[in-house]
């Protein structure tokens, strides 16, 4: 069973302050890594994608990939009350018609 | 800006009763997919379309789920009979292509089955 792991939090942080998520997975063979945000109620939506290892920055945010050790992780500099969200992780099962593994995600508070 | 569009956002049944949800994807997505969310869990996927195909409904309860894309647009996913547990938030997305592209999803449907 391929697995995406992710420490559910929940993960408190003081405003301005660096987050870091983590998540590691299972599958040698996944290519694709994305990092999406979910507001209670809400649908998830993309913050960043990832395809080669090293670090992607975007704004306040960068993810960073290590295939060796199977292991993605999400910062979030300067940290906001409105980042306060669950996120998720997902990685592409290379194998199983290139199907999305999700974790459970991991819940953020933002404390101002 | 285009959307994955999903109606209902809410629904309310009784156990037993049948009911559907429906997904426009963003037009040109080959990929569409159906999840389905319980409070505190990550999406887990009940099926996958690639086009008018299914090419994974390993999770799907087959003997109460269906779901189908007829032309390869819209989509529709069907419960019937309802049973309390499949109260859930059921969420569409699509893709260009499956796994490497961004998944967009629409705002999802609130089941509650009483």
């Amino acid at each position: 069973q391929k697995e995406v792991e992710q420490n559910s939090g929940p993960l408190s942080v003081p405003e301005g302050a660096i987050a870091s998520l983590n998540c590691t997975y299972s599958d040698r063979g996944s290519q694709s890594f994305f990092w999406y945000r979910q507001y209670s109620g809400k649908s998830p939506e993309l913050i960043m994608f990832i395809y080669s290892n090293g670090d992607k920055e975007d704004g306040r945010f960068t993810a960073q990939l290590n295939k060796a050790s199977q292991y993605v992780s999400l910062l979030i500099r300067d940290s906001q009350p409105s980042d306060s969200a669950t996120y998720l992780c997902a990685v592409n099962d290379a194998g199983n018609n290139r199907k999305l593994i999700w974790g459970l995600g991991t819940s953020l508070a933002v404390n101002p | 800006e285009a959307e994955v569009a999903q109606s209902p956002r809410y629904k309310i049944t009784e156990k037993s009763q049948a009911v559907a949800f429906w997904c426009d994807p963003i037009s040109g997505h080959a990929t569409l997919y159906w999840y389905r969310q319980i409070l505190g869990q990550g999406p887990e996927l009940l099926v996958q379309f690639q086009d008018e195909s299914v090419v994974d409904d390993s999770q799907l309860p087959k003997d109460r789920f269906s779901a189908e894309r007829l032309k390869g647009v819209d989509s529709t996913l069907k419960i019937q009979p309802a049973e309390l547990g499949d109260s859930a938030m059921y969420l569409c997305a699509s893709s260009l292509t499956a796994g490497d592209t961004e998944a967009f999803f629409g705002q999802g449907t609130r089941l509650t089955v009483v």
